[in-house]
């Protein structure tokens, strides 16, 4: 069946930094890829999702590229500021429908 | 305008009782979906409603567990003989929906279910 494995958190870091977060993926056919946010004492929000290979999502400053060839869908930001301090989940569809499958989380903590 | 909501926030409960968990979508979505959240681990998918059509409830863990749709609109999420496995946040979405298209889930708060 299809999976997300993501990396285990919690990543600290300092204010302007770069932030890499890892995810890959195992599904059948092509899914769709999306990148969740949930800052604390919110509900998860999307952030950004890539629905075809190569395809590139972007939204306040982060980039995930959906690379097939790798399994791969990799969060990053070049400077990071203490307000993108919140746990991201990466997640696959892979049904017309939209059900996701998530990964389980990593929590990034951005200090000043 | 007004997002998902849930009610309870947050539900302590005794084993063995029956809990039943309200999620309210935004108006105007037709498909509504469960998940449940356990420490440490991401969303598991619980079961999903798309208009009149059959639930999913591939994800339902037992039959413990059920989930009504009334009207279209507010769901409510059943766990019968509540065990401590049961403790974890339960956390409703809701979408358009439009055949063979994607659209945005958005997620409610969550219910946190502790059971003693």
């Amino acid at each position: 069946g299809n999976s997300v494995t993501q990396m285990e958190g919690p990543v600290t870091l300092s204010e302007e930094a770069f932030l890499t977060i890892n995810c890959t993926y195992t599904a059948t056919g092509y899914p769709s890829l999306f990148w969740y946010v949930q800052y604390p004492g919110e509900g998860l929000q999307l952030l950004l999702k890539a629905t075809k290979a190569d395809d590139k999502g972007s939204n306040k400053g982060f980039e995930a590229t959906y690379r097939k060839e790798t399994t791969s869908f990799h969060l990053e930001k070049g400077s990071v500021q203490v307000s993108d301090s919140a746990v991201y989940f990466c997640a696959l569809s892979g049904s017309s429908w939209g059900k996701l499958q998530f990964g389980a989380g990593t929590q990034v903590v951005v200090t000043p | 305008g007004a997002g998902v909501s849930q009610s309870p926030s947050n539900k302590v409960t005794e084993k063995g009782k029956d809990v039943e968990l309200r999620c309210d979508p935004i108006s105007g979505h037709t498909a509504l979906y469960w998940y449940r959240q356990s420490l440490g681990q991401g969303l598991e998918f619980l079961i999903y409603f798309q208009g009149n059509s059959a639930p999913d409830k591939s994800g339902l863990p037992s039959d413990r567990f059920s989930a009504e749709r009334t009207g279209g609109s507010v769901s409510t999420l059943t766990i019968q003989r509540t065990q401590q496995e049961d403790s974890a946040v339960y956390i409703c979405a809701s979408s358009l929906e439009a055949a063979g298209e994607l659209y945005e889930q958005y997620f409610g708060p969550g219910t946190r279910l502790t059971v003693t």
